[in-house]
């Protein structure tokens, strides 16, 4: 069955430091592929989205993602975090099933930023 | 800006209640979808309407139903609450489209059934 997942439930960053979020799927073919943010207390905002051609897609808020087909990966990074950044992202993966379109919802992963 | 209304931030109701939440969305979107927040379960679709007076089941439609009268309003119906409706509820909008995708959420509906 397709699923996805987000490993991490909670990581933890330095401020001014590296981000890397992980998404993986599980589908046979390419399928649509969205990084969502939820604010505390807001509803969920649309970082970036993957349809097709490049495999590197850049978002909002200095965010971007890699498709990578091989690993069925596609994973969200930020080269420096800053405290607005803490909140909970969510990975969704589009497929077609039965000639229905589903969207699959990751977890979420909470992002906490240490000052 | 677009805005994803939600009518109501907090509601607690008590079991065996008819609930109504409601969504109004200003952008003149096609598509609206109703999700169910839980902590560790991501979102699952309830509902989803791509016109007036259409809709179809998402994942999780047991005890719920809906209704859209007016292109940008969508309300959700719990017919009898239970608790194990308690839930955060989350309204979403986008145009119509390929992979349609939810675009714009409204700030969510917190629902306490007791």
């Amino acid at each position: 069955a397709q699923s996805v997942t987000q490993p991490d439930i909670h990581i933890t960053v330095s401020e001014g430091a590296s981000l890397e979020l992980r998404c993986n799927y599980s589908y046979g073919a390419t399928p649509y592929l969205f990084w969502y943010v939820q604010s505390p207390g807001q509803g969920l905002q649309l970082l970036l989205k993957y349809f097709s051609g490049d495999t590197l897609v850049q978002g909002i808020k200095g965010f971007e993602a890699e498709f990578k087909r091989s690993q069925s990966s596609f994973n969200l990074r930020k080269p420096s975090v800053h405290w607005s950044d803490a909140a909970e992202y969510f990975c969704a993966v589009g497929f077609v099933m039965d000639s229905n379109y589903q969207l699959i919802w990751g977890a979420g992963t909470k992002l906490i930023i240490k000052p | 800006d677009v805005k994803v209304t939600q009518s109501s931030r907090y509601l607690v109701k008590r079991t065996g209640e008819k609930v109504f939440l409601e969504c109004v969305q200003d952008m003149d979107h096609e598509n609206m979808f109703w999700y169910r927040q839980d902590p560790g379960l991501g979102l699952r679709l309830i509902y989803f309407s791509y016109d007036v007076k259409m809709k179809e089941k998402g994942d999780i439609p047991e005890g719920y139903s809906v209704s859209r009268e007016k292109k940008e309003r969508f309300s959700l119906i719990l017919e009898s609450a239970s608790t194990n409706q308690t839930s955060m509820y989350l309204c979403a909008s986008s145009p119509l489209g390929a992979a349609k995708p939810p675009l714009h959420f409204g700030n969510g509906t917190r629902l306490t059934v007791t």
